[in-house]
């Protein structure tokens, strides 16, 4: 079946360090992968997402490249604010529409 | 443009009675989902509508919960009669369907939470 596996948090850094949030996932066939973020008190937004091997989606200075031989896509930013403090979900779609969600990364930015 | 609607954004109510919460999805999109969202379970798929008609309602976590969509451009998720474990946030999204590449589109949420 399906799996998205995210880092566990809460990932903890200052004001202008550099993010990395790791996400692999297991899946049959050639599945798209999204980042989306949700901020607090608030429902999921799409932050960026890639539909084939090698494709780089970026957003709000957000970057992630779908890695096939490693079956990644990791979030990196190279410069984080104390507003993109937020919980990241990493998820899939394989087949049909549904979305398969990795258990969500929470990211505090300290000013 | 407006985006998933979702109604009540809070409700609170004892346990036994039944609760009604209410979806908009985005005008065109064909594809409907309903989403629970809790610190021990994260976030779960309960139900997937396509056209309107229910598609896997396997995340449903017991007859207690029930959920329809009359037309295209509204969905109700029921809960009779309510219990304290069902308090969470329930998410409605939707999307344009057709496919694996496209994405879901959140409403804000209706936090429910069963005394």
């Amino acid at each position: 079946g399906n799996s998205v596996t995210q880092m566990e948090g809460p990932v903890t850094l200052s004001e202008e360090a550099f993010l990395t949030i790791n996400c692999t996932y297991t899946a049959t066939g050639y599945p798209s992968l999204f980042w989306y973020v949700q901020y607090p008190g608030e429902g999921l937004q799409l932050l960026l997402k890639a539909t084939k091997a090698d494709d780089k989606g970026s957003n709000k200075g957000f970057e992630a490249t779908y890695r096939k031989e490693t079956t990644s896509f990791h979030l990196e930013k190279g410069s984080v604010q104390v507003s993109d403090s937020a919980v990241y979900f990493c998820a899939l779609n394989n087949a049909g529409n549904m979305l398969t969600f990795g258990g969500g990364t929470r990211l505090m930015v300290k000013p | 443009d407006a985006g998933v609607i979702q109604s009540p954004r809070h409700e609170v109510t004892e346990m036994g009675q039944e609760v009604t919460l209410r979806c908009k999805p985005i005008s065109g999109h064909n594809s409907l989902f309903w989403y629970r969202q809790t610190m021990m379970r994260g976030l779960e798929l309960l139900i997937y509508f396509n056209n309107n008609v229910p598609i896997d309602d396997s995340g449903m976590p017991e007859d207690r919960f029930s959920a329809k969509m009359p037309n295209a451009s509204f969905s109700t998720l029921k809960i009779q009669p309510s219990e304290p474990r069902d308090s969470a946030v329930y998410f409605c999204a939707s999307s344009l369907g057709g496919g694996r590449a496209y994405e879901q589109y959140f409403g804000p949420g209706t936090r429910l939470t069963v005394t």
